[in-house]
């Protein structure tokens, strides 16, 4: 079965503190692609980053990096610096295969509190 | 447009009435998604349409819900006989259909219905 676990329900931080979201997923797929999307409070998803099934490359953007390790199937997400504007509910996501079926599996989402 | 627009963003109906929920994708998206989205929880996936036609429509819970895309670009979702647990926010997406799967490039979300029964 296809699965996204992200077992952080809240996190909670001062400012300028790191943090990283964890993400876990489950598919039988070879070839996939993974999400993250951020929630601010006004509701809109926010795409952040995408990741395919065959790049295990980390990646940096600013203040935000990513970690993919195929081996223990985990996308964790890690803000430097955080900052009270990071404020958000942030979803992993896992997305279509190769095989067909067009649809994201998301996780239940972490909320993130920065606190001034 | 701009970005993907859902219309209204608030709708309070009563129970057993029927809805209809709009979503304006942008312009010269051919992939169109439609999720739900209880309290607390992830999108769960409701429809995907490519073009006019339905590609996917498996996660429709039953078929009390609907949904139409006919000239390829506006959207309706349209749910009969309302009941409380249908109360939920419902997000409409689109993207390209690039080179990849569809969707796999990442969605741009609208804000979304917040659907309330009574």
């Amino acid at each position: 079965a296809q699965k996204v676990t992200q077992a952080q329900t809240e996190i909670s931080v001062v400012e300028k503190e790191d943090v990283t979201l964890d993400c876990v997923y489950e598919t039988r797929d070879t070839t996939y692609y993974l999400f993250w999307y951020k929630q601010p409070p006004s509701g809109e998803l926010v795409f952040l980053i995408r990741r395919n099934s065959f790049d295990e490359q980390n990646e940096i953007s600013g203040r935000y990096s990513w970690n993919f390790q195929k081996s223990t199937s985990s996308f964790n997400f890690t803000i430097t610096a955080s900052q009270v504007v990071d404020s958000a509910v942030y979803f992993c996501a896992l997305g279509p295969p190769a095989s067909g079926t067009y649809k994201y599996i998301f996780g239940t989402g972490t909320r993130l509190k920065v606190l001034a | 447009g701009a970005g993907v627009s859902q219309t209204p963003s608030n709708k309070v109906t009563e129970k057993g009435k029927y809805v209809e929920l709009r979503c304006d994708p942008i312009s010269g998206h051919t992939a169109l998604y439609w999720y739900r989205q209880s309290l607390g929880q992830g999108p769960e996936f409701l429809i995907y349409f490519q073009g006019t036609g339905a590609a996917d429509d498996s996660g429709l819970p039953n078929d009390r819900f609907f949904a139409v895309r006919p000239e390829g670009s506006v959207s309706t979702l349209k749910i009969q006989r309302t009941e409380r647990g249908d109360s939920a926010v419902y997000l409409c997406a689109s993207s390209l259909t690039g080179g990849g799967p569809p969707g796999s490039y990442g969605y741009t979300f609208g804000s979304g219905t917040r659907l309330t029964v009574v």
